[in-house]
Order: C-alpha cells, then sequence, then structure tokens
C-alpha cells in the first residue's frame, strides 16, 4: 500500500463544477503539498499545509491531522483549471513522499 | 508566497553536450535545495539534497559525476548535466527549503530538458 494516496486518478467534469480531490497519507507528517502540474510539465506550487484551511482565489486546501487526510477543492471550475494535481507529504524526517497525481479535466 | 524560478524552462541540447540548469530562490534565503527528476507519467524523484557552501548529497543510483550540483550562495543552486544522452531527457524540478523551516519548501516551475 502506497504511503500517499489520491483519489480519483482521472477526473472529469463540466464548467463551473465543484472538484474534489482526496489525498490520504499513512504517516506522521510536518506538511503537505499540494502542486498542480500542467501538460507541458510546469509545476505550480498550489499550497503547503500542516493544520486547517488555506485559500487561495478559487482554491481552498484543508488537512485532517487526525484522520492524516487532506483535500483540494476548485470552485466554479474552468477549461485552464485542467491540469494533474499532486499531493506530497513531507514526513517526520523531513522526506517528501509524493502521491500519484490526479488528472482533472474540465470541459466547457 | 515565496518564489523559486528555474532558467531555463525548456532546453535541447545535442548527445554529448553539457546542459546547465539554474534554480534560484527570488525572495528567501535557502539554505538547502533539493533536485527532481520526473519522466513521463511517472512521479518526482529525488535525485540530490544541495547544501549552501558543501557536496551535494545524492540518492542512490544518482551520478554525481554526470549531474554536478553546485550551491553557491543562498539564493542560487545549478544542475549540470554533463555529456547528455537522449537518455537523459527529462523534466528537472528544483526546490527550496526556507531558511533553517525544515517543513517550509517550495517548488521551481522545471525545466523540460531533450537530448537529441
Amino acid at each position: 500500500k502506497n504511503e500517499v494516496e489520491q483519489s480519483p486518478q482521472n477526473l472529469t467534469a463540466q464548467e463551473g463544477e465543484f472538484i474534489t480531490i482526496n489525498c490520504s497519507y499513512s504517516v506522521g507528517i510536518s506538511a503537505l503539498h499540494w502542486l498542480q502540474q500542467h501538460p507541458g510539465g510546469g509545476i505550480v506550487s498550489l499550497f503547503m499545509l500542516s493544520s486547517g484551511k488555506k485559500k487561495h482565489g478559487r482554491l481552498i486546501a484543508t488537512i485532517n491531522i487526525q484522520e492524516k487526510h487532506s483535500s483540494l477543492h476548485i470552485t466554479a471550475s474552468h477549461p485552464r483549471d485542467s491540469a494533474v494535481y499532486i499531493c506530497a507529504v513531507m514526513d517526520s524526517n523531513y522526506q517528501l513522499i509524493w502521491g500519484a497525481g490526479t488528472k482533472l479535466i474540465i470541459k466547457p | 508566497g515565496a518564489v523559486v524560478s528555474q532558467h531555463p524552462s525548456w532546453v535541447i541540447c545535442k548527445s554529448g553536450t553539457s546542459v546547465k540548469i539554474e534554480c534560484r530562490s527570488l525572495d528567501f534565503q535557502a539554505t538547502t535545495m533539493f533536485w527532481y527528476r520526473q519522466f513521463p507519467k511517472q512521479s518526482l524523484m529525488l535525485m540530490a539534497t544541495s547544501n549552501e557552501g558543501s557536496k551535494a548529497t545524492y540518492e542512490q543510483g544518482v551520478e554525481k559525476d554526470k549531474f554536478l550540483i553546485n550551491h553557491a550562495s543562498l539564493t542560487l543552486s545549478t544542475l549540470t548535466v554533463t555529456s547528455a544522452h537522449p537518455e537523459d531527457s527529462s523534466f528537472y524540478i528544483c526546490s527550496a527549503r526556507v531558511g533553517l523551516a525544515r517543513y517550509e519548501q517550495y517548488f521551481g516551475p522545471g525545466t523540460r530538458l531533450t537530448v537529441t
């Protein structure tokens, strides 16, 4: 079993829909990252969380330390949100463990 | 938030040549920077950890003589792919740790290297 599990692996939705991507982990962590990777490969750091909730524009990230679970939400989704979203956790040794990514396609 | 830049964003080179990729922390000092590599449809893999003013620590299986890392200042680390071969074609990403905050790390946008 992978230490970091993302779900779903693939998600296709219509423009305007509310999107949720989940990340569950089995190790103790010091922080969790959400990254966005566009088809050309470029990476954008979206959030770094150690507790609670963060919001940036239409993106919201939450983390529940007790349940070892984080979610990334996208409100009013748009085709330009189409990308691979990656969850990565930093374990107690400050090593990053990567999720496999969730490929999101937003159709107009 | 903290910003990490990489240059170039993409590069095409001929087999046998060397390519240098720069990673800069723009608004903070980074005593530690990390270099990752990503093959198509795979997760990022840590190649090496670079500490300012000292030799990089390479992960098992990464050739240190092929992937030269220099972290000469608190805002700049460079990765040089020496004698590049087509199998070195990949996406290279750096990240930088903020000061002594071991968990606070920011990622560069990546560099796509194509070796012909």
